[in-house]
């Protein structure tokens, strides 16, 4: 069973530009998490979403930023005119269904630099 | 909102030796505790959580605490090894209905040296 999948690893953009970080939970999960982290800290919640649905995107900033888990494909982060601020590692998590234990697995991250 | 404070956020210990990391939390509600390790330039790995129900968990030489009245849970790493050098985070979650599973907050993390 592959692990939760998420690419590219590594993207540079330049200031102004769109950044878009995909993320495939493991199988048969159906709920996905993003979190964001800066250097030498934790990680901060931005983003769940179920299969075509947000159910809590209250770590997301009000602009520039959305996230989309269709209903077939991977989940998408998407970052519209990039900072450099928005430099970081972009975490993926997913867990189980509906009624399934409590853990979150995550991916091994995107890592966005802002030029 | 949760809030998790961890301590301390460096700790060098000899190889062999005990090593042991604290958090707390704020939320009376949160009901489940994950530990995660994380190595240079990879996610981060769950290696044991704890559920509100249960005081104390282990798994080898990997074990957690609870106590949900003075709210803080602890990590203990018995007989390190080099490879447990990494960096260390606590988490709390609250799930508040059975519709789905609720976000994690996470402590600031603990840098985790061992010296051979």
């Amino acid at each position: 069973n592959a692990g939760v999948m998420q690419n590219p690893r590594h993207l540079v953009r330049r200031r102004g530009q769109e950044a878009r970080l995909r993320c495939s939970p493991m199988k048969g999960h159906s709920h996905v998490y993003w979190y964001r982290q800066l250097p030498e800290e934790g990680l901060k919640f931005m983003v769940y979403l179920q299969k075509e649905n947000i159910i809590d995107e209250s770590g997301m900033p009000k602009e520039r930023f959305s996230a989309e888990f269709p209903k077939e494909g991977p989940s998408i982060l998407r970052i519209q005119q990039v900072v450099r601020g928005d430099s970081a590692a972009y975490f993926c998590a997913s867990s189980p269904r509906r009624g399934s234990p409590y853990e979150q697995y995550f991916g091994p991250g995107t890592r966005l630099t802002v030029t | 909102g949760e809030n998790v404070e961890q301590h301390p956020s460096t700790l060098s210990v000899q190889e062999g030796d005990s090593a042991v990391i604290k958090c707390t939390y704020s939320d009376s509600a949160s009901n489940y505790f994950p530990w995660y390790k994380q190595e240079l330039g990879k996610g981060p790995q769950l290696i044991i959580d704890i559920r509100s129900n249960v005081g104390e968990k282990k798994d080898q030489r990997i074990a957690v605490t609870l106590n949900k009245t003075a709210k803080h849970f602890s990590l203990h790493i018995t007989e390190t090894q080099p490879e447990d050098s990494a960096v260390y985070f606590c988490a709390a979650s609250i799930r508040i209905s059975n519709f789905g599973n609720e976000k994690l907050t996470f402590g600031t993390g603990t840098r985790l040296t061992i010296i051979p």
